[in-house]
């Protein structure tokens, strides 16, 4: 079975400084997406950005970047020039090809300091 | 236009109780997902329906069932609740199998007591 970890429980960073959260998963697939979310206290899951696992390019999404390392099954998230409005849980999730369904980490908590 | 909707935003039940969440799914996706948040268990997917049949299921007693109409609304229903069903359910619509098309509703909080 696929799992998901997420290190991190708790992270903080003062605002406009860059910060990293760490992802590891575990899979024998070779076709899969990797994904961030963030979910802030309305609760909703928002996708902050993907990255698909036959790309060796790796995703960014303005601030957001994250560093795949496909062999070492690493997925982390650089969020760059943080902002008060980036605090919220930070979920990694995967999801193998034809699959329905999302597997999620423990999830990080982030905190700006301002 | 409008996101994916879930009512009620938070519920209050008595253990052995059943209840029943809904979804609406973004205007045209026709794939709905269900996923149970707990603090210790984190995120865990339930089912997944996709024009009105259940294409995947997690791994969650009976107790558990869901259904989605012609209009692709879905809901979800626990029947006899257990304190431990007390959790943010939360529910996500795409469109087909599209990667980038999960979206996520702000979920229905249930308080099983």
């Amino acid at each position: 079975a696929q799992t998901v970890t997420q290190s991190q429980p708790e992270m903080s960073v003062q605002e406009a400084e860059t910060v990293t959260l760490s992802c590891t998963y575990d899979t024998s697939e070779s076709d899969y997406y990797l994904f961030w979310y963030k979910q802030p206290p309305s609760r909703q899951m928002i996708l902050v950005i993907r990255q698909e696992a036959y790309k060796q390019q790796n995703a960014t999404e303005n601030r957001f970047s994250v560093n795949f390392q496909k062999a070492a099954k690493s997925f982390s998230l650089k969020i760059s020039d943080s902002q008060l409005g980036d605090a919220a849980m930070y979920f990694c999730a995967y999801k193998r090809q034809g699959a329905q369904k999302l597997v999620f980490g423990q999830g990080t908590r982030l905190t700006i300091n301002p | 236009k409008a996101g994916v909707t879930q009512t009620p935003r938070y519920l209050i039940k008595t253990r052995g109780q059943q209840v029943t969440l809904s979804c609406s799914p973004i205007s045209g996706h026709r794939s709905v997902s269900w996923y149970q948040q707990t603090p210790g268990q984190g995120l865990q997917f339930l089912f997944e329906y996709f024009s009105e049949t259940q294409r995947n299921k997690g791994n969650f007693p009976g107790r558990f069932s869901g259904r989605q109409f012609s209009n692709s609304r879905s809901e979800m229903n626990v029947s006899t609740l257990e304190l431990g069903d007390s959790a943010l359910y939360l529910c996500a619509s795409s469109l087909m199998d599209r990667v980038d098309g999960y979206t996520f509703g702000s979920g229905t909080r249930l308080t099983v007591v």
